[in-house]
Parts: C-alpha cells; sequence; structure tokens
C-alpha cells in the first residue's frame, strides 16, 4: 500500500528556521506537493517537486530525494502567520488511463510562538 | 472568477437521508475530485474525474457517488447517510493531472457535515 509519514506536530519561535520532513513509500511516484492549511479553511498550494532537488519560492523551500523516498520542507524567517498544518500530498501514477491521484499524509501542525 | 465553490457550507443530516454535495469550477478544468478530511486521517480521496462523463473511485469510495456531466460541475451524493460520514468535504480542480507536469489543485472551502 501507499504510505506516508510526517510528524504529527513542530513548535518553533518567530524568526526562526523550520523543517518538515516527509517520508513516503509509495509505488508509481509522480510528484510531491507541499500544502499549507490554517484551522478550518482549505488547502492551498506551497511547493511541487518531481525532480531530486531544491526548489526555492521566497520564504518557502521544497526538497525531495526519490532514491530515499524523502522530501522536507523549509520554512524561513517564520512568522506567527505560518502557525498552520503543512501537507505532504504524494502524486501516483494511474496505470488505468485516467488521471493520477493525489496521496496526502496525515499533516504537521506548526505552531509559531514569539 | 470565483474559482471552485461548494454549497452548503455546513449540513446537519439524519442517519440515513440522502443529500448532494454540491462542487462547481469556473476555470475550465479537466481534474476534479472529492475529499474528505478527518482528524487525524488527513485528506482522503473519495472519487476523482478527469473529465466530462468520466469518473473513478479513490481510496474511500463507498457509500458515496459521483457523476460528471459537465466539465464546470461535479456533485458528490450520500445515499444513506451514516455517522461514519461525519467529515469535512473538500472538492478540488486542476487543469489536467495526467504525466508529470506540474498542475495545482486548487480547492474549495468545504462542507462541513454531520451525521446524527
Amino acid at each position: 500500500g501507499q504510505n506516508i509519514d510526517q510528524p504529527t506536530e513542530m513548535t518553533a519561535t518567530e524568526g526562526a528556521i523550520v523543517q518538515i520532513n516527509c517520508t513516503y513509500q509509495t509505488s508509481g511516484f509522480n510528484g510531491l506537493f507541499w500544502y499549507q492549511q490554517h484551522a478550518g479553511e482549505a488547502p492551498t498550494f506551497l511547493s511541487y517537486n518531481v525532480l531530486d532537488g531544491l526548489e526555492e519560492k521566497g520564504r518557502f523551500s521544497s526538497f525531495l530525494s526519490r532514491s530515499k523516498g524523502y522530501s522536507y520542507l523549509l520554512l524561513k524567517e517564520l512568522q506567527m502567520k505560518d502557525s498552520a498544518s503543512y501537507l505532504c500530498a504524494v502524486r501516483l501514477r494511474s496505470y488505468t488511463g485516467g488521471g493520477n491521484k493525489l496521496t496526502f499524509g496525515t499533516g504537521t501542525q506548526l505552531k509559531v510562538e514569539l | 472568477n470565483a474559482g471552485v465553490t461548494q454549497t452548503p457550507k455546513f449540513q446537519v443530516l439524519k442517519t440515513g437521508q440522502s443529500m448532494t454535495l454540491q462542487c462547481a469550477q469556473d476555470m475550465n478544468h479537466e481534474y476534479m475530485s472529492w475529499y474528505r478530511q478527518d482528524p487525524g486521517m488527513g485528506l482522503r480521496l473519495i472519487h476523482y474525474s478527469v473529465g466530462a462523463g468520466i469518473t473513478d473511485q479513490g481510496e474511500v469510495p463507498n457509500g458515496y457517488n459521483v457523476s460528471r456531466s459537465t466539465t464546470e460541475d461535479f456533485p458528490l451524493r450520500l445515499l444513506s447517510a451514516a455517522p461514519s460520514q461525519t467529515s469535512v468535504y473538500f472538492c478540488a480542480s486542476s487543469y489536467s493531472f495526467r504525466g508529470s507536469s506540474y498542475n495545482e489543485q486548487f480547492f474549495g472551502p468545504g462542507t462541513r457535515l454531520t451525521v446524527l
């Protein structure tokens, strides 16, 4: 089956850097997404990796190692508004002619403190 | 553009009742999907569609039906509601979800459903 693991909770200080890890064991890997979800709201897209390496986007960066089944999301210069749940999602290739499917981890609840 | 819209925002049902959760998008997206989100379980795929007239099952399809008669709309039907279907339901869409090309999924605001 498909398995995606993330830490349940993390706490960090405003202005600091935090790294949220995601490991996955899946068949038919076809890309990895990171989403941010504030309480009571819908998930919003942060980043996408399909090849190994680092993708940087402002204060957010995401890294992927396909051989290790590992990704991380790096958040720099943390702000209070970054307190949210961060969801790792793996896109799985469909062999039935339909579209690819997205499988989510359970999310990491990040709390940013003063 | 309104993006992805969902109605209703909140709903309370009694066990055995049926209802339809509505989802619409105005971005001409090919791919649409339904997820449920439960505490500690993450988002789980219920059904998805790669275009009008084409649907397929996701991870947790039992108790739910879908159809896709137009590109814009993708309703989710609960045939006979059960307390286990109490959840937050999200609809999402993207331009395409084939190959390995980047295509962001846009999520609707969600429907919070309680089944008593």
